[in-house]
């Protein structure tokens, strides 16, 4: 069965802390790997990795994939109160439709 | 803002009710998602609709059903609630169908079964 697993479940840092988060999958005839920050609310899109793309940044904030290992990591640094959020990581295949989410990261960063 | 609108933002009723919820995608984009997240769980896919038809299914129950109109926005329906179905409803549109583009969610509409 295609799963997404996201560690930490939870994380708390102070103002300035590095954060590393992680996703690890297996699903079969892997597509792309998104990542999104979820606040109050609806998650909003941070960066899709793919066989093409396995790097990413903007700003602070760093992706890369592993398609050997089936892992992508998500870095945050100098981090502000304003990362606090949830962290989900999505994973789409080839040949079906639906995205796999993991269950998340919570991140709490303190001032 | 994303450019995809659901309603209502919240909606409270009992067990045994039915209920609709609505889901306009961003302009041009043909597939829309449904997903379920309860309280401290990710998201849950429920069923995916591209260009009016159903295209894939995930933890869907029988109880819920959904359809894509031929303007593209869908409603997805609950039937006799219970309370384990209190929970956050998201829709998500994208311009294509396969898992290789960003998703954009609205803003969900949050359950509460009483």
């Amino acid at each position: 069965e295609d799963k997404v697993v996201q560690s930490p479940l939870s994380l708390v840092v102070h103002e300035g802390d590095t954060v590393t988060l992680n996703c690890s999958y297996e699903v079969t005839n892997f597509r792309s790997l998104l990542w999104y920050k979820q606040e109050k609310k609806a998650p909003t899109f941070l960066f899709m990795l793919t066989s093409s793309g396995i790097e990413k940044k903007s700003g602070r904030l760093s992706s890369i994939l592993d398609k050997k290992e089936l892992f992508s990591i998500l870095n945050i640094t100098a981090t502000q109160t304003g990362d606090s959020a949830v962290y989900l990581c999505a994973v789409g295949a080839s040949g079906t439709y639906k995205y796999i989410f993991g269950t998340g990261t919570r991140l709490k960063v303190l001032a | 803002d994303s450019g995809v609108t659901q309603t209502p933002k919240h909606l409270i009723t009992a067990t045994g009710q039915r209920v609709t919820l609505r889901c306009s995608p961003r302009s041009g984009d043909l597939s829309v998602y449904w997903y379920q997240q309860s309280l401290d769980q990710g998201l849950q896919f429920l069923i995916q609709y591209y260009n009016g038809e159903e295209r894939a299914k995930g933890n869907i129950l029988e109880r819920f059903s959904a359809q894509q109109f031929p303007d593209l926005h869908s409603e997805l329906n609950l039937s006799s609630l219970e309370l384990g179905d209190s929970a956050l409803y998201f829709c998500a549109s994208m311009r294509g169908q396969q898992g290789s583009d960003e998703q954009f969610f609205g803003p969900g509409t949050r359950l509460t079964v009483l």
